[in-house]
C-alpha cells in the first residue's frame, strides 16, 4: 500500500520563477493537507483540500500561493514569483476523512530559491 | 490563540536511560492530540492519537498519555534507533481538521 507521494523531492528555483509541488494521497484518502516547515521552525498548516474543494486555506499567504486538488490527478501547491523566504520543506499529508483523524505525511519537497 | 509547547527542546539519553517528553497545550477545545516522529530529511511518521484525558497508548518502547492540559511521551529503555525529533500536534474544535504542531523535542540516544 503506497504511502503519500510527493514530487519533486528537491526543487531549485530562481527568484521570480514559479514552483509547482505535487502530492498524491494514500490510496483511499480523499483529504489532503499542505504544511510548510521553515528551517529551525515547526510545521505550519497552509491549506486543507478535498477533491475539487478548498476547505480551509487560513494558513496560506494571501498572495502568490494557490492550491488545488482536481477530480483526477494529484494535488498541486503552486507558488508564483518565488522569493528567498519561500525556501522551506513543504509537506503534504492525507487522511481518510474529515475530523480528528491521524494524517499521514509524505517525504516532502525541499524548495530552494536562489 | 491555540498553542502547543514541547519540552525539553533537546534531550540526550544513554541507551537504556528512560525519560519523558512533555507537550502542553492551550486550546479552545481539544478534538485529538497526535504524536509523530520525524527523522532528518524525512516526513513526520505517525505514532499515536489520544482523544480524551486519561487515555494511554503504547507501542514498543513508547507510551503516550493525556491529561486535560498536557501529554507525555514516555520512552522506556531507549535505543540509538529511537533518536529523532518527536512532534506533538493538536486538532481543535472549529478548525476543520488542521493540525497545530509544537516545535518538537530532538532526542539523541547514545551507546
Amino acid at each position: 500500500n503506497a504511502g503519500v507521494m510527493q514530487n519533486p523531492r528537491h526543487l531549485v528555483r530562481r527568484r521570480g520563477q514559479e514552483a509547482r509541488l505535487r502530492c498524491s494521497p494514500m490510496k483511499g484518502h480523499s483529504h489532503v493537507y499542505w504544511y510548510r516547515q521553515l528551517p529551525e521552525e515547526g510545521l505550519k498548516f497552509m491549506v486543507y483540500l478535498q477533491k475539487e474543494n478548498i476547505i480551509d486555506e487560513s494558513g496560506m499567504p494571501k498572495e502568490r500561493f494557490s492550491a488545488e486538488f482536481p477530480k483526477e490527478g494529484p494535488s498541486i501547491l503552486r507558488i508564483q514569483q518565488v522569493v528567498r523566504g519561500d525556501s522551506a520543506a513543504y509537506f503534504c499529508a492525507s487522511s481518510p476523512g474529515a475530523g480528528p483523524h491521524e494524517q499521514y505525511f509524505g517525504p516532502g519537497t525541499r524548495l530552494t530559491v536562489t | 490563540e491555540d498553542q502547543v509547547t514541547q519540552s525539553p527542546e533537546a534531550l540526550r539519553l544513554q541507551e537504556g536511560e528512560s525519560s519523558s517528553l512533555n507537550c502542553s497545550y492551550t486550546v479552545s477545545g481539544l478534538r485529538g492530540l497526535f504524536w509523530y516522529r520525524q527523522d532528518p530529511g524525512k516526513g513526520p511518521e505517525f505514532l499515536f492519537t489520544l482523544y480524551s484525558a486519561g487515555e494511554e497508548k503504547e507501542k514498543e518502547r513508547l507510551k503516550a498519555t493525556l491529561t486535560k492540559k498536557e501529554s507525555f511521551l514516555h520512552i522506556t529503555a531507549p535505543k540509538p534507533e529511537d533518536s529523532a525529533t518527536y512532534l506533538c500536534a493538536v486538532s481543535v474544535t472549529g478548525t476543520a481538521s488542521k493540525l497545530t504542531f509544537g516545535t518538537g523535542t530532538r532526542l539523541q540516544v547514545t551507546l
